[in-house]
């Protein structure tokens, strides 16, 4: 079936760098897409979309990145900072009955 | 502005049991969205409502059922629950399109036992 999968399960990284998360997705439908961060005990928290008729999508510290060739996502932290620390997903519109297709998740810790 | 609220934030139940979930979107927010979390994966989609039509429906038991009410809350109703039942279920509202922004709630913590 359809689905959005993460290369990595933990990622750490050093305070300050920057920090790159990958997500691969194998719908080629796949319009629309989204990043969450989920902390421990919260809800997901919408970091950054970007729709399929994009590239590259920048916010506060964040980059969105879509490769539509090979079907990749990524997301990109600048300056990471103790806070950043969490559970990042990719999801994905595409999918029937317009529901989100997630990914398992990346677990980004950041070394002081 | 509130943010989605969900309750009961933690909620301790049997197996054989029944148990309702509450959530209420964001004020101007037409559409919601119910997930299940189990610990250490995504969220998997269980239904969508918008306008108090079920939009959409996940690869979910008929044990699982909702509904919308004219002021777009919604509940979540889960029948004769299971041990696998126990996860996080999470509210998500949206603006109206699926192609939306999706907030989430909280959650709350179901465990069965």
């Amino acid at each position: 079936g359809e689905s959005v999968g993460l290369h990595l399960p933990t990622l750490s990284v050093q305070e300050g760098d920057n920090s790159i998360i990958n997500c691969a997705y194998s719908n080629s439908a796949s319009d629309y897409f989204i990043w969450y961060k989920q902390e421990s005990g919260k809800g997901p928290q919408f970091i950054i979309d970007i729709r399929s008729n994009m590239d590259k999508r920048q916010g506060q510290r964040v980059t969105v990145l879509l490769n539509k060739t090979v079907k990749h996502l990524s997301l990109q932290i600048a300056a990471t900072q103790p806070g950043d620390s969490a559970v990042y997903f990719c999801a994905e519109t595409g999918g029937p009955n317009y529901q989100l297709i997630w990914g398992a998740g990346t677990k980004l810790i950041i070394k002081p | 502005d509130a943010g989605v609220t969900q309750s009961p934030t933690h909620l301790i139940k049997t197996r054989g049991q029944q148990v309702t979930l509450r959530c209420s979107p964001i004020s101007g927010h037409k559409s919601v969205s119910w997930y299940q979390q189990v610990l250490g994966q995504g969220p998997q989609f269980i239904f969508q409502y918008y306008e108090k039509e079920e939009r959409g429906r996940g690869n979910f038991p008929d044990r699982f059922s909702a509904r919308q009410f004219p002021n777009y809350s919604s509940e979540l109703n889960v029948n004769a629950l299971l041990l696998g039942d126990s996860a996080l279920y999470l509210c998500a509202s949206t603006l109206d399109s699926y192609k939306n922004i999706q907030y989430f709630g909280a959650g709350t913590r179901l465990s069965v036992l």
